[in-house]
């Protein structure tokens, strides 16, 4: 069964630390995704790369950081976790030739104490 | 502007009932695609229904259909007879194809079905 795994289920850190959520996709696809997920908002695009090395900011990137070393693999990174970045976190990829046939992972539920 | 409403924050019903999910959407894109997701309380979405602004015939899958209107930029969702796995939030999404799949979610509405 073709898949996106993240990680962890379930994230507690403190603030000030430097926080990695990473993303793995088993279906060969170009593009990947981070989104967050807050109640009332739904989910809002963070940052993402079509291709190895490459990304694009979302609508909310600033606190955020992404990484894209190897195709399969794709991580968020908090520099700095702030309370205000405690929420859900989803990644997501996609083949960059078939329209919005996105996959999401089951997401990372961060909480920022 | 490029927006999703779903007016209902929270919904409960008793179980065999239908029900509605309201979405509308903004967009002056005229080609654009529109999708419903379920999240159940494990967290993971599922994709439910993609339909094109060109396709505007209504849709049904089992107990699940979907009114696509464009002269009220509406894509609403009915469950019919629902049942308790049925519970869950359902967002509403629009998609543009811009540099990439751009995809804006509503802010979800959680439906609880009560047995």
């Amino acid at each position: 069964d073709v898949k996106v795994t993240q990680s962890s289920r379930y994230l507690v850190k403190r603030t000030g630390e430097k926080v990695f959520l990473e993303c793995v996709q088993d279906m060969d696809h170009e593009n990947m995704f981070w989104y967050r997920q807050d109640p009332g908002l739904g989910l809002r695009l963070i940052y993402f790369s079509y291709d190895v090395k490459m990304k694009e900011k979302g609508d909310i990137p600033e606190g955020y950081s992404v990484s894209r070393e190897k195709k399969e693999r794709f991580s968020l990174i908090l520099e700095s976790a702030s309370t205000n970045q405690t929420s859900m976190y989803l990644c997501a990829s996609s083949f960059y030739a078939r329209t919005f046939a996105i996959k999401f992972g089951p997401g990372t539920r961060l909480t920022v104490l | 502007a490029q927006k999703v409403t779903q007016a209902q924050t929270e919904i409960s019903v008793v179980e065999k009932e239908d029900v509605t999910l309201d979405c509308v959407y903004e967009t002056r894109d005229t080609t654009y695609y529109l999708f419903w997701y379920k999240q159940p309380p494990s967290g993971e979405l599922v994709f439910l229904i993609r339909r094109n602004s060109f396709d505007e015939q209504n849709e049904i899958s089992g107990r699940y259909s979907w009114n696509f209107q464009k002269s009220t930029s509406s894509f609403n969702f009915t469950i019919t007879a629902s049942q308790v796995v049925d519970s869950a939030v359902y967002f509403c999404a629009l998609g543009l194809k811009t540099s990439y799949d751009k995809v804006i979610f509503g802010p979800g509405t959680s439906l609880s079905v009560i047995p």
